[in-house]
C-alpha cells in the first residue's frame, strides 16, 4: 500500500505486506533527510537516513527513496510486522546556517493487522 | 542506561503557573534541542542549544526560557501557563549540526 504524507494519513496493511510510506518535502537546499518512528507515548526514534547525494539507501527491512527533482521522500519496509505500527514520520535539513534544525513532515499512521 | 532523559514524564499544572521540565544527555553530544508536538503530532523545534550557546530560536514567546548549564543539559522554564501550551515537549540531542537526533521520551504538559 502507499499514503502520502504531510496530512497524517493513516495506512492499514496486513502482515507480510511490503508498506511506502511518502513525503513531499518543501525547501530544496535540504540536504539531508531522514526518518523517525514514534510509537504511542515515545520519542520518534531513528529509522534510516539518507544525503541528498544518494537516490537510495537500504536498511534491514528498510529502504528509504529520495528523487531531488520533485522533492519527493519515500520509506519502504519490507514483509511489515504488527510490531511496526507507530507514526511515521519524514524530517529534512537544510545545513548551512540551519544548525542542525529538522523539519517534520506531518506523520504518518500505519497500523499492521496480523 | 537512557540517552537523553526527561523529567517530568507527565506535568498537569494551573494556568498562570511556572514550571520546569528538565533533560540530560549522557551521550556526548554538543548539541541539544527543544521540541513540541502538538495534538495533531506535528512536530516543531523550539530550541536549540550548542555548547551552551543559543543557536536557534523560533518564534516561541518570551514565556518559554531555555538554559543550559552545561552541554549535557538543557532545561525549558515557562512563566504564566496557557491553555495552548497543552502539548507534548520532546528534548533530542545530536553529535554533528545537521545530524540525526536522538529524542528523550517526551514530557506530556497539561493545563487546565
Amino acid at each position: 500500500g502507499e499514503s502520502v504524507g504531510l496530512h497524517l494519513p493513516t495506512l492499514s496493511v496486513q502482515e507480510g505486506d511490503n508498506s511506502i510510506i511518502n513525503c513531499a518535502y518543501s525547501n530544496s537546499a535540504s540536504d539531508y533527510f531522514i526518518w523517525y518512528k514514534q510509537e504511542s507515548g515515545k520519542g520518534p526514534q531513528f529509522i534510516i537516513d539518507i544525503r541528498s547525494n544518494m537516490d537510495k539507501r537500504q536498511g534491514q527491512r528498510v529502504t528509504v527513496l529520495l528523487n531531488k527533482t520533485v522533492k519527493h521522500l519515500s520509506l519502504q519496509i519490507a514483509a511489515t510486522q504488527p510490531g511496526d505500527s507507530a507514526v511515521y514520520f519524514c524530517a529534512e535539513n537544510a545545513g548551512g546556517t540551519s544548525y542542525g534544525k529538522l523539519t517534520f513532515g506531518q506523520g504518518t499512521i500505519l497500523t499492521v493487522h496480523p | 542506561d537512557t540517552a537523553v532523559s526527561q523529567t517530568p514524564k507527565y506535568l498537569v499544572t494551573q494556568m498562570g503557573n511556572d514550571k520546569s521540565i528538565k533533560c540530560e544527555q549522557n551521550l556526548g553530544h554538543d548539541t541539544m534541542y527543544w521540541y513540541k508536538q502538538d495534538s495533531k503530532k506535528f512536530l516543531k523545534i523550539m530550541f536549540s542549544y550548542n555548547n551552551k550557546e543559543l543557536i536557534i530560536n523560533e518564534t516561541v514567546p518570551n514565556r518559554f526560557s531555555p538554559k543550559s548549564p552545561d552541554k549535557a543539559h538543557l532545561n525549558l522554564h515557562i512563566n504564566s501557563l496557557e491553555l495552548g501550551d497543552s502539548a507534548v515537549y520532546f528534548c533530542a540531542s545530536s553529535q554533528t549540526q545537521g545530524g540525526g537526533y536522538t529524542f528523550g521520551s517526551g514530557t506530556r504538559l497539561t493545563v487546565v
